[in-house]
């Protein structure tokens, strides 16, 4: 099983600044790696997958770079609604699908 | 709009049973895999089963295998997790969600509590 550790656990960022969030996997998974975004009481929202391509209807502002076993989440101007807690996920050597601790993104 | 609907959850003793179900809508259900995903309270994600197309392809976590049954029925645009030997451990919100690898839908989940 491949294991997923991301840093730091917490992240605190004033609004407006640039967030950068790491992930790393205990093997390489090329470029098999999401990330998702979850606020309380919802459900996880994909963001990015194939390591850096943008899901369907998310800003411009969320990028996602690396491949093999080092990755970054990259939000390049925190906004309000961007508070909330980040995943990484591989699904390059499946089953099963290992996710990341996640990241608490909160305000400075 | 893709809805997935869950439903099912509740309070059940160590060593019981549920059945999870998830109501999908809007897309063409038997053209995709279907997961479950779990969260136990203030914690993070983790797989727990999927399904292909078909059905005829089943994956689950370590933790879950021979316990837990995932199915689904294409007729009812229908996906089901059947959970037998509750644990403690097995208390988490279940999401329901479209696709294997990167799931772009999700449901809104629903709590199983495994406690006495």
């Amino acid at each position: 099983e491949i294991v997923m550790t991301q840093s730091p656990a917490t992240l605190s960022v004033s609004p407006g600044e640039r967030a950068t969030l790491s992930c790393r996997a205990s093997q390489s998974v090329s470029s098999n790696l999401a990330w998702y975004q979850q606020k309380p009481g919802q459900a996880p929202r994909l963001l990015i997958y194939g390591a850096s391509t943008r899901a369907t209807g998310i800003p411009a502002r969320f990028s996602g770079s690396g491949s093999g076993t080092e990755f970054t989440l990259t939000i390049s101007s925190l906004q309000s609604e961007d508070f909330a807690v980040y995943y990484c996920q591989q699904y390059n050597n499946w089953p099963p699908v290992t996710f990341g601790g996640g990241t608490k993104v909160e305000i400075k | 709009e893709v809805q997935l609907v869950e439903s099912g959850g509740g309070l059940v003793q160590p060593g019981g049973s549920l059945r999870l179900s998830c109501a999908a809508s809007g897309f063409t259900f038997s053209s995709y895999w279907m997961s479950w995903v779990r969260q136990a309270p203030g914690k993070g994600l983790e797989w727990v089963a999927n399904i292909k197309q078909d059905g005829s392809e089943k994956y689950y976590v370590d933790s879950v295998k021979g316990r837990f049954t995932i199915s689904r029925d294409n007729a009812k645009n229908s996906l089901y997790l059947q959970m037998n030997s509750l644990r403690a451990e097995d208390t988490a919100v279940y999401y329901c969600a479209r696709g294997y690898s990167t799931p772009g839908y999700w449901g809104q989940g629903t709590l199983v509590t495994v406690s006495s």
